[in-house]
């Protein structure tokens, strides 16, 4: 079966502007969840969704957002980019409970802000 | 509070070598344990996932890791190191969200040790 696929893979973008980037989760994954990861302060935790709403938010501004549609893709929004935005940002899907656990990460989206 | 510590964020090792990457857990998290890996680039892979049934899990590419309770640790190895397993490693252990409701989760890593191998 597919896997996760986020798009786009790189994008260059302007301080100031707003970005949106895309996930979609393997089929039958209910369960999205993003991260930022930079090289200074490894992998953090930005916002889960399960069937639609937001189950859990990480500590970040309000300039990051998300969403989940009825299909389970998903959708982050970055508005007013700072320069230190610029990360790889992964999406991960996953079933339901503790059995079924363990995250299928995307390849991630590559985000420079210049 | 830290849920998983992976101890030594860069380790080297020689090709043909044994790998060893340690990570320690909160005794407070569910027995449940994963190992990730991420080459350059990439997203994470899962390495293996600690689910109870055996102490000793068997991954993929030749890895495995070893639950000891009493020592609350969930150590990476590989007996003989290659090339191509130079990447970073990531273990991580789900924590529950009990303001979610219940069967909600939210996956912690550690910071990753960087593996190095040398020819």
């Amino acid at each position: 079966k597919a896997g996760v696929t986020q798009t786009p893979r790189y994008l260059i973008k302007t301080r100031g502007q707003q970005v949106t980037l895309s996930c979609s989760p393997i089929s039958g994954h209910r369960s999205v969840s993003w991260y930022q990861q930079t090289p200074g302060q490894g992998l953090q935790f930005l916002f889960e969704y399960f069937s639609e709403t937001q189950r859990n938010k990480g500590n970040f501004p309000g300039r990051f957002s998300g969403r989940q549609f009825s299909n389970s893709r998903s959708e982050m929004n970055v508005s007013t980019l700072e320069l230190g935005d610029s990360a790889l940002y992964l999406c991960a899907s996953s079933g339901t409970g503790l059995e079924n656990y363990g995250y299928t990460f995307g390849s991630g989206t590559r985000l420079t802000v210049v | 509070a830290q849920s998983v510590t992976q101890l030594g964020s860069h380790v080297s090792v020689s090709e043909g070598a044994l790998v060893l990457l340690r990570c320690n857990y909160s005794s407070s998290v569910p027995p449940y344990l994963f190992w990730y890996v991420q080459y350059p680039n990439q997203g994470l892979q899962l390495l293996l996932k600690y689910t109870s049934a055996a102490t000793l899990v068997k991954g993929i590419n030749g890895f495995e890791a070893e639950f000891k309770k009493s020592e609350t640790s969930f150590h990476l190895t590989k007996p003989s190191a290659h090339m191509s397993d130079a990447a970073e490693y990531f273990c991580a252990a789900p924590i529950p969200l009990a303001y979610s409701g219940a069967g909600s989760y939210q996956l912690t890593f550690g910071k990753g040790t960087k593996l190095s191998v040398i020819p």
